[in-house]
């Protein structure tokens, strides 16, 4: 198993620019989120799914969308970036907590500087 | 308020030393409790699980006061290998969405 992959690694954008973090798990996993980790802040929800098809939002939403059409892949996207968008970003996922597993696995994360 | 309350740090403690780290929640909705461990520049991995009844798992043993709201984590016997960022870690709503405290940083020194 990979467990939970993001693409890119790295992201460089200018201020008003768009674009998708990918996110990808083969754990057969029904929930996944995203958080934002900023200096001093601690990690924060941006957006969370428990199911295909289904999300919700957290703590800081304004300014990303998401969506899950499938079980395996939560793309975030920022509509228009902003220097406050400046952060890194993990995706992560876990099972309802019905099985044994009862806890969230977090990708390798996608550092973002907005110029 | 912030809804998951840590000491920041820095804890600097010799190697061999006994550490502890303590964490407040304010949600009694709180429904499950973790210890995550986070490399400088690298994702949060799960430490240890947080069990009212206390629990061990080699040096680290972690407690759970429900009635206090309050969890903490004891390093015995500290490695090199222990220094990192400790996250206290609570789920008031489900395993979708994770409460971090800002973290406590542990530095283990020869």
């Amino acid at each position: 198993n990979a467990g939970v992959t993001q693409t890119p690694k790295f992201q460089v954008l200018k201020t008003g620019q768009s674009m998708t973090l990918q996110c990808a798990q083969d754990m057969n996993h029904e929930y996944m989120s995203w958080y934002r980790q900023d200096p001093g802040m601690g990690l924060r929800l941006i957006h969370y799914s428990v199911g295909a098809g289904i999300t919700d939002q957290g703590e800081v939403p304004n300014g990303y969308n998401v969506s899950r059409s499938t079980t395996e892949d939560f793309p975030l996207r920022l509509l228009s970036a902003a220097p406050s968008q400046t952060s890194v970003y993990f995706c992560a996922s876990s099972d309802s907590g019905r099985g044994d597993e009862e806890t969230q696995y977090f990708g390798p994360g996608t550092r973002l500087l907005v110029l | 308020r912030k809804e998951v309350e840590q000491d920041p740090g820095p804890f600097n403690v010799p190697e061999g030393a006994t550490v502890a780290f303590n964490c407040t929640y304010s949600n009694s909705a709180s429904q499950s409790f973790f210890w995550y461990r986070q490399d400088c520049r690298k994702e949060p991995k799960l430490l240890m699980s947080v069990y009212s009844s206390g629990n061990e798992d080699g040096r680290f043993t972690a407690q759970l006061n429900r009635a206090s709201q309050y969890i903490s984590l004891l390093i015995r016997d500290s490695k090199l290998s222990d220094s990192a960022t400790y996250l206290c870690v609570v789920t008031p709503l489900g395993l979708y969405a994770l409460n971090f405290g800002k973290g406590t940083s542990l530095l283990v020194t020869p």
